[in-house]
């Protein structure tokens, strides 16, 4: 199994931009999460979903950020206009089916810098 | 609501030397805890876990032992080696998600 596979896996762009991430699970994981990492807020869980369905988008920070998960094999993760203080690294974390408190299954993460 | 307290870092090592990074949490009910470990460049990966009180997780040397009575779930290493320097998470299970430390960075020196 090649893992969770994020791309692309760094993201340079003006401010202004769209940006869009985006993430593949593992195969049969249904549940999906995307995490941001600075340094000065750690690490944030954004939103994540089961079977497709977003459960808890509360740690979106504004409307500028939208995710979605068309179908059990892609996510993505959109920021349309990108600012500088959306600079950070998004992970794309899975779950295996039928689990709660197993362990979650990360991505390479991206990388984003906005100018 | 659910939290955890890492302690600060970097915490610069020798090889060989014995290694213990402090987490604390706040919660209600019995979540499962967890230390996650990012090598550089890559994503979290689960370095083991406890899933009831007084249970000790244990992996590659690494040692925690779920404590009820101080909320606490100390990682702890008998001797570090350069290669254990990463980036050290203590999590707390939630229904359906973790919720994390802030981390703590360990550099270990020959």
């Amino acid at each position: 199994d090649a893992g969770v596979i994020q791309s692309p896996r760094h993201e340079v762009t003006e401010m202004g931009q769209e940006v869009t991430l985006r993430c593949k699970p593992i195969s049969g994981h249904n549940s999906l999460f995307w995490y941001r990492q600075t340094m000065m807020r750690g690490l944030e869980l954004l939103i994540y979903f089961n079977n497709n369905v977003p459960i808890d988008d509360s740690g979106m920070p504004e409307d500028r950020f939208s995710a979605k998960m068309p179908n059990a094999s892609f996510s993505t993760l959109k920021i349309q206009p990108s600012e500088p203080r959306d600079s950070a690294v998004y992970f794309c974390a899975c779950q295996s089916k039928g689990s709660t408190n197993e362990k979650l299954f990360f991505g390479s993460g991206t990388q984003l810098s906005v100018l | 609501g659910n939290s955890v307290t890492q302690m600060e870092g970097p915490v610069t090592l020798s090889e060989e030397a014995f290694l213990t990074i402090n987490c604390t949490y706040t919660a209600t009910g019995y979540p499962s805890l967890f230390w996650y470990v990012q090598y550089p460049g890559e994503g979290l990966q689960l370095l083991l876990k406890a899933t009831k009180a007084d249970d000790k997780g244990s992996n590659k040397g690494f040692e925690a032992t779920y404590r009820k009575e101080t909320t606490s779930f100390h990682l702890e290493k008998g001797s570090v080696q350069v290669s254990d320097s990463a980036v050290y998470f203590c999590a707390l299970g939630g229904y359906n998600k973790l919720i994390f430390g802030a981390g703590t960075r360990l550099a270990v020196h020959p």
